[in-house]
């Protein structure tokens, strides 16, 4: 089956603190993973993506196959990184997306 | 602006009546979907249309019927509404297919709250 694990619900950090969000999947064939963020009421948007290995507001994530994970992370957080944070993994036939169940991430100074 | 619109944003309404949310994107994409975001933020695909064709149905109530007129738009209708349809409705847009690598990113709308009261 094909599901994205979220663990935490909340993560509190102070301004300046590191930062990982996690993330574990299940799927049985190649993965397409994505990292989404909502900050307060405005629309989900895309953050980044396992195969642009890219950084984006000083976050990155690495897909690690023999973990089946994808954290983000980010060295120093900033007080505007408060969001909720999705994980979302697209389904085989790449119609869908199917997303975790999101990590509020709350920076404070 | 290129994007993924919605309206309403807010819709407020009795349990039992009907209503409907529109949404349209410019983005020249061949798919489209909504996601439904209950109150505990949990985000939850509910349909996807491609080319004017529905892809995906997930077990979503009957009371809840998609309309794609064509593929820049997909409508959602819900019939006699219940409290529990309350939450927020994403749609959101991608340009598959043919499905490749990378081009699985969805565009998302600004989402309409619905209160059922």
């Amino acid at each position: 089956a094909q599901r994205v694990t979220q663990p935490e619900k909340l993560l509190s950090v102070f301004k300046g603190a590191p930062v990982e969000l996690k993330c574990n999947y299940s799927y049985s064939g190649s993965p397409e993973l994505f990292w989404y963020v909502q900050y307060s009421r405005q629309r989900l948007q895309l953050l980044l993506r396992h195969i642009s290995r890219e950084s984006i507001k000083g976050f990155t994530a690495d897909l690690n196959k023999g973990e089946t994970s994808f954290h983000l992370k980010k060295p120093f957080a900033q007080e505007e990184d408060s969001a909720m944070y999705y994980c979302a993994l697209s389904n085989q036939a790449g119609t869908a997306l199917i997303f975790g169940k999101g990590t509020t991430l709350s920076v404070s100074s | 602006d290129t994007a993924v619109s919605q309206t309403p944003k807010y819709l407020v309404t009795q349990m039992g009546n009907d209503k409907s949310i529109k949404c349209e994107q410019n983005l020249g994409h061949d798919t489209m979907y909504w996601y439904k975001q209950d109150s505990k933020k949990f985000l939850k695909i509910m349909f996807s249309y491609n080319n004017k064709e529905l892809i995906i149905n997930e077990t979503v109530p009957n009371r809840f019927s998609p309309k794609s007129p064509d593929k820049a738009h997909l409508n959602l209708h819900i019939n006699s509404l219940e409290l529990g349809d309350s939450a927020v409705y994403f749609c959101a847009s991608s340009p598959l297919p043919p499905y490749q690598a990378g081009r699985n990113e969805q565009f998302f709308g600004p989402g309409t709250r619905l209160t059922v009261l």
